[in-house]
């Protein structure tokens, strides 16, 4: 499967730990994002990289979450301090970023489901 | 940023053509409609994108009149595993301007 992958599926932890996701995109693909989604609510996004750089943030991106993405491959999305509002669904998704805003589709992962006791 | 409306739930029945609409007063000339699915448990998958008048593959199809202030999927001869929650964008194709609405949750009934 060539798809979009996540590591690990399922984090418990307790409120004050650190927790760490990492996302796979697919090969060759230059853009990777991270979103948010809750129970009952579509993916809010988080931020965006083009190959190594992060190009956008969300202001839902507090200071207690760090992104990175260091040879433009995998991801890494780090929650620091974690908190019980942080529970939710991480999405990762990767696109080709070709040119031509029509043809950039973006594929999702199947996401890491995170839950702050 | 276009806003989106979608009904918040549809149900049908299988064997039944469904058509979901999306309104998109403010879009932008350069926007385009992107429609996603969801199931439980599972990132949203790619479905359908336009810009203007109809889109075809072999999942839905894809309505959007002369104004592009709405949009319509549609979605032939429904089963059970296509309840899902179904997602309309509109605007450029990643960063923050990708913004996912509440979507709308069909039910397919045997």
């Amino acid at each position: 499967d060539t798809g979009v992958s996540q590591d690990p599926r399922h984090k418990i932890t307790k409120r004050g730990q650190n927790v760490t996701f990492r996302c796979d995109p697919i090969s060759e693909h230059n853009r990777l994002y991270w979103y948010r989604q809750t129970l009952g609510q579509g993916p809010e996004f988080l931020t965006y990289f083009q190959n190594e750089a992060q190009l956008e943030k969300s202001r839902l991106l507090s200071d207690r979450f760090s992104a990175e993405r260091p040879k433009g491959s995998f991801s890494t999305l780090e929650i620091q301090r974690t908190e019980q509002g942080d529970s939710a669904m991480y999405l990762c998704a990767s696109s080709s970023g070709t040119s031509g805003r029509a043809l950039d589709t973006q594929y999702f992962g199947p996401g890491t489901r995170l839950t702050v006791l | 940023l276009a806003k989106t409306t979608q009904p918040i739930s549809m149900d049908s029945y299988e064997g039944q053509e469904v058509n979901i609409t999306c309104s998109h007063n403010n879009i932008a000339t350069n926007d385009y409609i992107t429609w996603y699915q969801q199931f439980p448990s599972q990132g949203p998958r790619f479905i359908i994108q336009g810009y203007k008048t109809k889109v075809t593959n072999e999942v839905a199809s894809l309505f959007i009149p002369a104004d592009r202030k709405s949009s319509t999927l549609s979605l032939p001869r429904v089963s059970l595993s296509d309840t899902a929650v179904y997602y309309c964008l509109v605007g450029p194709n990643y960063g923050q301007n990708f913004v996912f609405g509440p979507g709308t949750r069909l039910s397919v009934l045997p």
